[in-house]
């Protein structure tokens, strides 16, 4: 079982520019969350999604939106892209959401 | 709003020593809680979970769990080098009907030095 997956693994985008993360699970999981990580700040939740069909957000929504395509797969995306949203952003998921989480590979942006 | 604290280090011991992460929490109704190893550039990997008071050991690592005082804390025996890393520690904390919050601390740098 790979776990949890995300493409790609590395972008660079100029202001402006969209993009979209994909992640992918297969351990049949229900919940699915996007978090991003900066020096000095912790990771902060993006938007989650508890179950199929359902979107929240997180923390620090602004400047994303989430799609869950399916049970499987869960995309981030950057409609117009700032320098602030240059971070490493994780995907993650758990059986349920009380349930603990485990994260995929991560995606490093730069957005110049 | 619910908060999770750690020392945010670095916590510096000699190899073969006894390494001591702690973390408190601020929601007294949390239920759950996790340690996750994090090394540079890498994402968080889970490495224990503990839900009752007490401690829960596996290999190395003992997890401690102490409801009461609202902490939680992981010894790692025997530290290695290999064991280098920032240690998140999460809880989960109940928000009503069927939502539930999980919240990470900032981490802890921990260095096993040779």
């Amino acid at each position: 079982n790979a776990g949890v997956t995300q493409t790609p693994k590395f972008q660079v985008l100029k202001t402006g520019q969209s993009m979209t993360l994909q992640c992918a699970q297969d351990m049949n999981h229900n919940s699915m969350y996007w978090y991003r990580q900066d020096p000095g700040m912790g990771l902060r939740l993006i938007y989650y999604s508890a179950s199929e069909g359902t979107t929240d957000k997180g923390e620090v929504p602004n400047g994303y939106n989430v799609s869950r395509l399916n049970k499987r797969e869960f995309s981030l995306r950057l409609e117009s892209a700032a320098p602030s949203q240059t971070s490493v952003y994780f995907c993650a998921s758990s059986a349920g959401y009380e349930n603990e989480q485990f994260f995929g590979p991560g995606t490093r942006l730069t957005v110049l | 709003q619910k908060e999770v604290e750690q020392n945010s280090g670095p916590l510096s011991v000699p190899e073969g020593a006894i390494a001591s992460l702690n973390c408190t929490y601020s929601d007294r109704g949390s239920q759950s809680f996790f340690w996750y190893r994090q090394y540079s550039g890498k994402s968080p990997e889970l490495i224990m979970s503990i839900y009752s008071n007490g401690d829960k050991e596996d290999g190395r690592f003992t997890a401690q769990l102490n409801k009461a005082s609202q902490y939680v804390s992981l010894l790692i025996r025997d530290s290695q080098p290999s064991d280098s890393a920032t240690y998140l520690c999460a809880v989960i904390s109940f928000m009503g009907g069927s939502n539930y919050k999980l919240t990470f601390g900032k981490g802890t740098l921990l260095t096993v030095n040779p």
